[in-house]
């Protein structure tokens, strides 16, 4: 079965843009994760949601960043005036229903705000 | 807050030497406790978990990690490395309810 997929792959924005990013978790799965990874450093947690809410959105740094899941399947992370500073590789995962459950990641989006 | 600390940022070994990766966390309770590999270019791939129980878990690829709950580690192990484990390893802490945190990293070489 299909794993976890993101789209783009690769996003080359500007500073100030607006941007969308994309996930499709494996499919039954109701858990889906939005992880950020700078270079050199592991996974931070961004969200979590839990069907279509959000159960955990700590992990967004600022209210620039928002994410949605309104059917309970696919989530698009959404970042206003991206600054240069969101420059990373956007990592999704989804887990077939509960946090401890294993996390399958998707394959990331590399997003370059010039 | 829990957290996880991988000592080693780059570790470099020999084709068919053995491997230890380091991995230690700070956590109130009894935590759930995972390693994951990221080749180039690749996603993040679970090698093994620990929830309960046997405190030695095996894994997929050959890997193997120890629970040490007074040392607060969770150690990855490998008795013989082959060159396609060149990849970086992290290590993650989790608990019913929590969200992951993962560790910072160890960057594996390995010579031919």
């Amino acid at each position: 079965g299909a794993g976890v997929s993101q789209t783009p792959s690769n996003k080359v924005t500007e500073k100030g843009k607006y941007v969308e990013l994309r996930c499709d978790p494996i499919s039954g799965h109701t858990a889906l994760y939005w992880y950020r990874q700078s270079l050199g450093q592991g996974p931070e947690f961004l969200i979590y949601f839990q069907g279509t809410g959000a159960a955990d959105d700590s992990g967004l740094p600022n209210d620039r960043f928002f994410a949605v899941r309104p059917e309970g399947s696919v989530s698009t992370l959404k970042i206003q005036r991206t600054e240069r500073g969101d420059s990373a590789v956007y990592l999704c995962a989804s887990s077939l229903s509960s946090s401890t459950d294993t996390q399958y990641f998707g394959p990331g989006t590399r997003l370059t705000v010039l | 807050a829990q957290s996880v600390t991988q000592p080693d940022i780059h570790i470099t070994v020999s084709e068919g030497a053995s491997l230890e990766l380091r991995c230690n966390y700070s956590y109130g309770a009894t935590p759930y406790l995972f390693w994951y590999v990221q080749s180039p270019g690749q996603g993040l791939q679970l090698l093994l978990k620990y929830f309960s129980g046997d405190t030695l878990v095996q894994g997929i690829k050959g890997f193997e990690a120890e629970f040490k709950r007074s040392q607060s580690s969770f150690n990855l192990r490998k008795p013989s490395v082959h060159w396609s484990d060149a990849a970086e390893y992290f290590c993650a802490v989790g608990a019913r309810g929590q969200n992951f945190v993962f560790g910072p990293g160890t960057r594996l070489s390995v010579l031919p």
